[in-house]
């Protein structure tokens, strides 16, 4: 089945600093990639759409200098919190699908910063 | 604008009953239908789906009803077990992109 690894699974980084999550599809091709950004006990809230080759796609009040996403491969998204604070802790996903009826989730990323 | 509204918010279920979650749309463009599951510190996974050409899809323990008229669908877990306490959200998508529409979430907890 279609697999969505995404890496890594926690990380703890201090105030000011910048952080690169990667969200690979190992045995599909995904032109398009999503990420989601889950506060504890809440819905999924969709961030940005990930286009291969070209930019992203931000959704309404999500700053697109703080999280940069970049799609360099059918393979492989990534998405980089930039000068990190403690609000920006919480649960990160990316999914894609490798087919039209079909949407894989990665494991996802805790990020907390100090 | 919530484009998949579900409820219940949370959900405590004794062992063996049956677990009832229902989600409601209005774009009548959606043709995809799919529930997952989220255990704590995990991605979502796809636990089941329909499409709207039929009312009703089970797999195992897990079943959902589609009311096309009522644009309502909803997922029976029968028999549950502590094992399937987890969040469940419901989605939706068209056919004209690969972009989901989630629900709120349930947060289910089946007490031994």
């Amino acid at each position: 089945g279609a697999v969505v690894s995404q890496h890594p699974s926690r990380v703890i980084c201090k105030s000011g600093t910048s952080v690169k999550i990667e969200c690979r599809s190992l045995d599909f091709q995904a032109t398009t990639m999503f990420w989601y950004r889950q506060f504890p006990k809440q819905s999924l809230m969709l961030m940005a759409t990930s286009n291969e080759g070209s930019k992203a796609t931000y959704e309404q009040g999500v700053e697109k200098d703080k999280f940069l996403i970049n799609h360099a491969s059918l393979t492989l998204s990534t998405l980089t919190v930039t000068s990190a604070h403690p609000e920006d802790s919480s649960f990160y996903i990316c999914s894609a699908t490798p087919n039209f009826y079909g949407y894989t989730f990665g494991s996802g990323t805790r990020l907390t910063v100090v | 604008q919530q484009q998949v509204k579900q409820s219940p918010q949370s959900l405590i279920v004794q062992k063996g009953g049956i677990s009832i979650i229902n989600c409601a749309y209005e774009n009548t463009a959606f043709d995809y239908f799919p529930w997952y599951q989220q255990f704590p510190g995990k991605g979502p996974a796809l636990l089941i789906a329909i499409r709207p050409d039929v009312s009703e899809k089970k797999e195992g323990r897990f079943t959902i009803s589609f009311n096309k008229s009522a644009k309502q669908f909803s997922l029976h877990i029968m028999d549950s077990q502590p094992g399937d306490s987890a969040t469940y959200f419901c989605a939706a998508s068209t056919n004209t992109g690969n972009q989901f529409y989630f629900g709120t979430g349930t947060s289910l907890t089946v007490i031994p």
